[in-house]
């Protein structure tokens, strides 16, 4: 069946440091790749997503690539900030109206 | 519009009880989701609405629990004669028809059972 894979947390870096969270799925067929991120207290949100092969999604510095001859979809940000110590959860999904397979999610924390 | 609202926030109880949880999504959105998301785990699809028919349940979704959408709008999950095991967070998301993917996930119910 469909899978998601990513890099066990907790990760701790320092502010300004370059991120790369691991992400890895398994697909019968060509799904939608998201990452999710839930801030402490809060609920999920929808970071970025990428809907096809080559695509690379974007949002608040964060990008992430759908590379399916690697089957992966890495989180990237070139300089984390406090303000982005959160759990992230990287995930896909075959159309809007299905559910949405997640990963165990990382937790990230950043050190001033 | 205040987003996806879930009551209440926490319940504790104790095994063998019943407990409900309510979902209110976004006024606008036909379509309801039902997550649990047990501790170091991601969210696991457990159910979903498309206005009040439930099109689709997980075999996560024992015959102790049920799901309602009466009338399209808020939903309800009910877990009977609980067990230790179902101690997690119940999270509901809610989506547009028009949205791309535009999931609103509410901020959960965490369900501890003594």
């Amino acid at each position: 069946g469909d899978s998601v894979t990513q890099m066990e947390g907790p990760v701790t870096l320092s502010e300004e440091a370059f991120l790369t969270i691991n992400c890895t799925y398994t697909a019968t067929g060509y799904p939608s790749l998201f990452w999710y991120v839930q801030y402490p207290g809060e609920g999920l949100q929808l970071l970025l997503k990428a809907t096809k092969a080559d695509d690379k999604g974007s949002n608040k510095g964060f990008e992430a690539t759908y590379r399916k001859e690697t089957t992966s979809f890495h989180l990237e940000k070139g300089s984390v900030q406090v303000s982005d110590s959160a759990v992230y959860f990287c995930a896909l999904s075959y159309s809007s109206a299905s559910k949405i397979i997640f990963g165990s999610g990382t937790r990230l924390s950043i050190r001033p | 519009d205040t987003g996806v609202s879930q009551d209440p926030r926490h319940k504790i109880t104790k095994r063998g009880q019943n407990v409900t949880f309510r979902c209110d999504p976004i006024s606008e959105h036909n379509r309801l989701y039902w997550y649990r998301q047990t501790l170091g785990q991601g969210p696991e699809f457990l159910t979903y609405f498309q206005n009040e028919a439930q099109l689709e349940k997980s075999r996560l979704l024992s015959d102790r629990f049920s799901a309602e959408r009466p009338k399209g709008s808020f939903s309800t999950l009910e877990i009977q004669r609980t067990e230790q095991g179902d101690s997690a967070m119940y999270l509901c998301a809610s989506s547009s028809t028009m949205a791309d993917y535009g999931y609103t996930f509410g901020s959960g119910t965490r369900l501890t059972v003594v």
